[in-house]
């Protein structure tokens, strides 16, 4: 099964800073990259996603940076705030489809210290 | 609008029983894809169902299966459960499916066998 890396495991983060969570892919026919949040107890929610036609989007607080050659991508939650501690997952799918489905990171929980 | 609604949301369920999940999409969707989610593997995809055809399969046994009925509500059934079955089950809706659309997911099944 195709893989998509994500690091950190675990980050904690002062009120006000910026929080980065990276993933590396290595299929390069994935071309949809969303990332979701998760609180406990509730289903992952999607935040914003990018297709690798651009190398950023942003949307409010949260911005992905997209490098297809590197082939990884970010998530920048700028001003981070404690409503922002959940567990938040990278994904990967392509237009193909078949029997990955999307591809998820392994979660990184993120801690906002206030 | 009404999101994801999944039914029921807790399980317990004994070693070698059968477990029925249901799942009722963002009304106008006619996508419906179910992930499993535990601490170990994260979240991974079990298969995608798309006017009442499955579409796409993940990498699980055949005692896992689904259909999807004509107002693309779809079930989700687990025959002879193993201990390792234990998860949670999420279910996610989109408008036209295909692997790069937005995916919106339900709060899941906790199911647990004991």
């Amino acid at each position: 099964q195709q893989q998509v890396k994500q690091s950190p495991q675990s980050l904690i983060v002062q009120k006000g800073g910026i929080s980065i969570i990276n993933c590396a892919y290595e299929n390069t026919a994935f071309d949809y990259f969303p990332w979701y949040q998760q609180f406990p107890g509730k289903g992952p929610a999607l935040l914003i996603a990018i297709r690798p036609d651009v190398s950023e989007k942003k949307e409010g607080r949260f911005t992905i940076s997209f490098n297809k050659s590197a082939k990884q991508f970010s998530l920048h939650i700028m001003d981070s705030q404690p409503g922002d501690s959940a567990t938040y997952f990278c994904a990967a799918s392509w237009s193909g489809g078949g029997a990955d489905g999307l591809t998820f990171g392994k979660g990184t929980h993120l801690i906002i210290q206030p | 609008k009404a999101g994801v609604t999944q039914t029921p949301r807790y399980l317990i369920k004994t070693r070698g029983q059968q477990v029925t999940l249901s799942c009722s999409p963002i009304s106008g969707h006619r996508s419906v894809s179910w992930y499993q989610q535990t601490p170990g593997q994260g979240l991974q995809f079990l298969f995608e169902y798309f006017s009442e055809t499955q579409r796409n399969k993940g990498n699980f046994p055949g005692r896992f299966s689904g259909r999807q009925f004509s107002n693309s509500r779809s079930e989700m059934n687990v025959s002879t459960l193993e201990l390792g079955d234990s998860a949670l089950y999420l279910c996610a809706s989109s408008l036209m499916g295909g692997m790069n659309t937005e995916a919106f997911f339900g709060q899941g099944t906790r199911l647990t066998v004991v």
